[in-house]
């Protein structure tokens, strides 16, 4: 299995809290990209690295910002957590030569009450 | 619009093969066909991928018709370690953040 952790597993917080979410490889690998699944929805792409400093947006961006200052680790905020936002968050990671092959995270469980 | 189309549940008797159907008639020539298992609570995983020829892994065998609108994941023994949701991707590559799961086809692996 690919080197990825993500902190914290689980996570309660109350709406209008700002949230971190860690996510963390020994792997490497350049892109990194952080994930959404919800019932109904399937996984959604939230914000995606390309390299240190590198980052863009995806499907579902809004209230949510990422930060990557070391190979190593993609942070996601939620600046101020809403209900909406509750939902299970995936991280994954890819080489540059083969994004399409990703290994994921095994997941933080995010309940905003 | 759906890239792919797959059933939404299958059954199969354990030790037997497992064999998980994908429509993708809209498929363009540059486009792979790519396949990820989700078992219960865990992050998706990646099983194979193809763009025309049939692909085996330790894991699973990728046949894509000669058209490629179909394609079909083979699991040759599925144990019970195989119940997942099965995720069928068409995407070009390059674009790691193009990937689209859809719902997929939920496996249940019977004794």
């Amino acid at each position: 299995d690919a080197g990825i952790t993500q902190s914290p597993r689980h996570k309660v917080t109350e709406t209008g809290t700002p949230v971190t979410l860690r996510c963390h490889q020994t792997e490497n690998h350049r892109y990194m990209y952080w994930y959404r699944q919800d019932p109904g929805h399937g996984l959604r792409l939230i914000h995606y690295s390309y390299g240190v400093k590198d980052t863009d947006k995806g499907e579902v961006s809004d209230g949510y910002s990422v930060s990557r200052s070391k190979t190593e680790d993609f942070l996601l905020t939620l600046e101020s957590a809403t209900s909406s936002q509750t939902s299970v968050y995936f991280c994954a990671i890819s080489e540059l030569r083969d994004q399409e092959t990703q290994y994921f995270g095994p997941g933080t469980r995010l309940l905003v009450l | 619009d759906a890239k792919t189309t797959q059933p939404p549940s299958m059954d199969c008797a354990e030790g037997r093969a497992a064999n998980l159907p994908c429509n993708h008639s809209t498929i363009s020539g540059n486009e792979y066909v790519y396949w990820y298992r989700q078992i219960h609570s865990q992050g998706p995983q990646y099983i194979i991928h193809g763009l025309k020829n049939n692909e085996t892994n330790e894991m699973a065998s990728l046949i894509i018709t000669e058209d490629r609108k179909s394609s079909t994941l083979i699991l040759p023994h599925a144990t019970l370690r195989d119940t997942a949701v099965y995720y069928c991707i068409v995407t070009i590559v390059g674009y790691g953040q193009n990937f689209v799961f859809g719902p997929g086809t939920r496996l249940s692996v019977l004794p």
